[in-house]
C-alpha cells in the first residue's frame, strides 16, 4: 500500500489558535481522503482531494493537495473545543487503503 | 437509513481462543473493509471483501480470515488469539468505486486477557 507520514503526531493549541497537519508521501498519490476521529469514536469522512493543487474549504477547515500530489494539508482556523480529535489522511484508489498515524489535536479552552 | 453496524461492541477473550466479529454495511454499499486500530495508532487495513471474495489483503497473518455474505454483510474471524490482538476492530463499507469515501462503524473493542 501507499505509505504516508503525518506530522505532527500531537498538537496542543489554545482555543482560537490555528492548527495545521501535514500528510507526506514518497510516491505520487491518485487521490487522498481526510478523516476525523473523535476520542472514543470512529473515523468520519471529511473530504477527498483529487486534482493537483486542489484547495477545498469546509467552514473553518481548508484542505490542500500539493502540486506534485505527494503531500496534503489540513488547516483549521480559530480552533474550537469541538475540533478535538485525531485527523487522518488516507490515500484512496486501487491500492490497499492506508491511513497515516494521524495528528491528535488537543484544544485548551 | 442505517449506517454501518458492528457487533458486538465489546468483547473479552483469552489467549488461544477464537473470535468472530460482524458487520452490516451501509445501505447501498457492496464493499466491506476491516481494519485493526491499536491505541494511539491509525487504522491498519486487514482485508477487503467484494462479491463475497477477498479482494485485497493487508499485512496480517492467516489467523485473520473473513467472509462476505450475499446480503453484503461480513464477518471477521481471528483464531489463536494473542495478547497483541487487543484493539478496536473497525468495519468500513463503500461502493466498489475506489474513489468513494468509506463509512465506518463504531467498531468492536476486543480485549485479550
Amino acid at each position: 500500500g501507499q505509505q504516508v507520514m503525518q506530522i505532527p503526531q500531537y498538537q496542543h493549541v489554545q482555543e482560537g489558535e490555528d492548527f495545521t497537519t501535514y500528510c507526506n508521501s514518497s510516491t505520487t498519490l491518485s487521490n487522498i481522503q481526510w478523516y476525523k476521529q473523535r476520542p472514543g469514536g470512529h473515523p468520519v469522512f471529511l473530504i477527498q482531494l483529487v486534482k493537483s493543487g486542489e484547495v477545498k474549504k469546509q467552514k473553518r477547515l481548508t484542505f490542500q493537495f500539493g502540486e506534485a500530489k505527494k503531500n496534503s494539508s489540513l488547516h483549521i482556523t480559530a480552533t474550537q473545543t469541538t475540533d478535538v480529535g485525531t485527523y487522518f489522511c488516507a490515500p484512496r484508489g486501487s491500492y490497499i487503503p492506508t491511513f497515516g498515524r494521524g495528528t491528535s489535536l488537543i484544544v485548551h479552552p | 437509513d442505517a449506517g454501518v453496524t458492528q457487533s458486538p461492541t465489546h468483547l473479552i477473550k483469552t489467549r488461544g481462543q477464537q473470535v468472530t466479529l460482524r458487520c452490516s454495511p451501509k445501505s447501498g454499499h457492496d464493499t466491506v473493509s476491516w481494519y485493526q486500530q491499536a491505541l494511539g495508532q491509525g487504522p491498519q487495513f486487514i482485508f477487503q471483501y467484494y462479491e463475497e471474495e477477498e479482494r485485497q489483503r493487508g499485512n496480517f497473518p492467516d489467523r485473520f480470515s473473513g467472509h462476505q455474505f450475499p446480503n453484503y454483510s461480513s464477518e471477521l474471524n481471528v483464531n489463536a488469539l494473542l495478547l497483541g490482538d487487543s484493539a478496536l476492530y473497525l468495519c468500513a463499507s463503500s461502493s466498489r468505486d475506489s474513489h468513494q469515501p468509506q463509512h465506518f462503524g463504531d467498531g468492536t473493542r476486543l480485549s485479550i486477557l
